[in-house]
């Protein structure tokens, strides 16, 4: 089946670093991925949507500048976290839809997410 | 998207049946049925989906009424390793294909 790895999956940081995730999907090319973070007890997030070869689309009040994506193949986002304070700590998972699964299924395959913790 | 509401927690008795209810009465009629869970500190898992018809495969069935407005996931014989957090969401396909999550069940399997 499809398989979406996600990269590292703990990270420990300093404050005013900057850290990168990486997600890759294994067996299928995904044309769009998908962003997520989810707070201690609380339900998943969309941050934002990743489209290979074009700028991500922010959800309101996530800012671009600080949550940088870049999807540049079809196998691969990247999320890097610049200047992380310690509220950027979080887990950070990522979802990708296989570009070739039927269009109305709209089944996403998730990462196992990134648990960051900003010092 | 259709708004759905599920109960916040529920348990259930290993080996037993686990049915998991959602309301989406507000639902539209092009609009499918998912259902998807999170293992504590993993990432979700699909699990399900239907438009209107009922559907079974390897990991539980879905039993949508006939008027589409509320849904039952059932995993027929439940084991501690289904203990998660379970999500029904209702989405129109081609509409950017981001799923939103509500709060969902929170499923507790006991031996």
């Amino acid at each position: 089946g499809a398989v979406v790895s996600q990269h590292p999956s703990r990270v420990i940081c300093k404050s005013g670093t900057s850290v990168k995730i990486e997600c890759r999907s294994l067996d299928f090319q995904a044309t769009t991925m998908f962003w997520y973070r989810q707070f201690p007890k609380q339900s998943l997030m969309l941050m934002a949507t990743s489209n290979e070869g074009s700028k991500a689309t922010y959800e309101q009040g996530v800012e671009k500048d600080k949550f940088l994506i870049n999807h540049a193949s079809l196998t691969l986002s990247t999320l890097t976290v610049t200047s992380a304070h310690p509220e950027d700590s979080s887990f950070y998972i990522c979802s990708a839809r296989n570009r070739d699964s039927p269009s109305g299924a709209n089944v996403l395959t998730f990462g196992a997410g990134s648990r960051l913790t900003v010092l | 998207d259709a708004k759905t509401t599920q109960p916040p927690s529920m348990d259930c008795a290993e080996g037993r049946a686990a049915n998991l209810p959602c309301n989406h009465s507000t639902i539209s009629g092009n609009e499918y049925v998912y259902w998807y869970r999170q293992i504590h500190s993993q990432g979700p898992q699909y699990i399900i989906h239907g438009l209107k018809n009922n559907e079974t495969n390897e990991m539980a069935s879905l039993i949508i009424t006939e008027d589409r407005k509320s849904s039952t996931l059932i995993l027929p014989h439940a084991t501690l390793r289904d203990t998660a957090v379970y999500y029904c969401i209702v989405r129109v396909p081609n509409s950017g294909y981001a799923l939103n999550f509500g709060k969902g069940t929170s499923l507790l399997v006991t031996p």
